[in-house]
């Protein structure tokens, strides 16, 4: 059982490149959610996903788009990076919104 | 504005002591409050607390949620090296959203 699956773990790009952060999860959660995490400060929300075909903005969107076709996948796409997206991102899932939060390994992005 | 405050923000003891880890909260219609440990990669869930005075026990770690005060403690007895971690404290909101603590580092000294 995967789990949360993440990919790529680490990633460095220059500024202005776009790329894709996958997250793909196998235990049928409608939940899905991205987060990105800052030295010193909690983990904040950036999109979020209550089920396939429905997706909204979290407390930091800019920059930052999500889609949803499948309840296993929710990608997040970065459209042209910047040095403050700099960060270690996350990707959860949750069977309900009223259960615990289970989170995949991470991505760090570096972009110069 | 809903946040979530943990204090200390680090902590160093010797193993074999027992510390208290405090996550205090204002959030709008709170609907429950998680605790999650990180050592360098994923945070993994430790407790749910939906309850006043009701403590949540796991081995050596244990929680309780004071809803009137708006806050909630971590224990954790007898400490090992391996419980060396970043602990979070988040609480879901009228929103169904997880508001974040920064989070407390412990490090357990041998």
């Amino acid at each position: 059982n995967a789990g949360v699956t993440q990919t790529p773990k680490f990633q460095v790009l220059k500024t202005g490149q776009s790329m894709t952060l996958q997250c793909a999860q196998d235990m049928n959660h409608e939940y899905m959610s991205w987060y990105r995490q800052d030295p010193g400060m909690g983990l904040r929300l950036i999109h979020y996903s209550v089920g396939a075909g429905i997706t909204d903005q979290g407390e930091v969107p800019n920059g930052y788009n999500v889609s949803r076709s499948t309840t296993e996948d929710f990608p997040l796409r970065l459209l042209s990076a910047a040095p403050s997206q700099t960060s270690v991102y996350f990707c959860a899932s949750r069977r309900t919104v009223n259960t615990e939060a289970f989170f995949g390994q991470g991505t760090r992005l570096t972009v110069v | 504005e809903d946040k979530v405050v943990q204090s200390p923000l680090s902590l160093v003891v010797h193993e074999g002591d027992t510390v208290t880890l405090n996550c205090s909260y204002e959030v709008t219609n709170f609907r429950s409050l998680l605790w999650y440990k990180q050592e360098k990669k994923a945070p993994t869930f430790l407790f749910m607390l939906t309850s006043s005075g009701i403590e949540k026990k796991s081995g050596r770690l244990s929680s309780i949620l004071d809803k009137k005060e708006l806050f909630s403690i971590l224990n954790i007895t007898a400490t090992q090296t391996g419980d060396s971690a970043v602990y979070l404290c988040a609480v879901t909101d009228s929103n169904y959203q997880l508001i974040w603590g920064a989070g407390t580092k412990l490090i357990i000294k041998p």
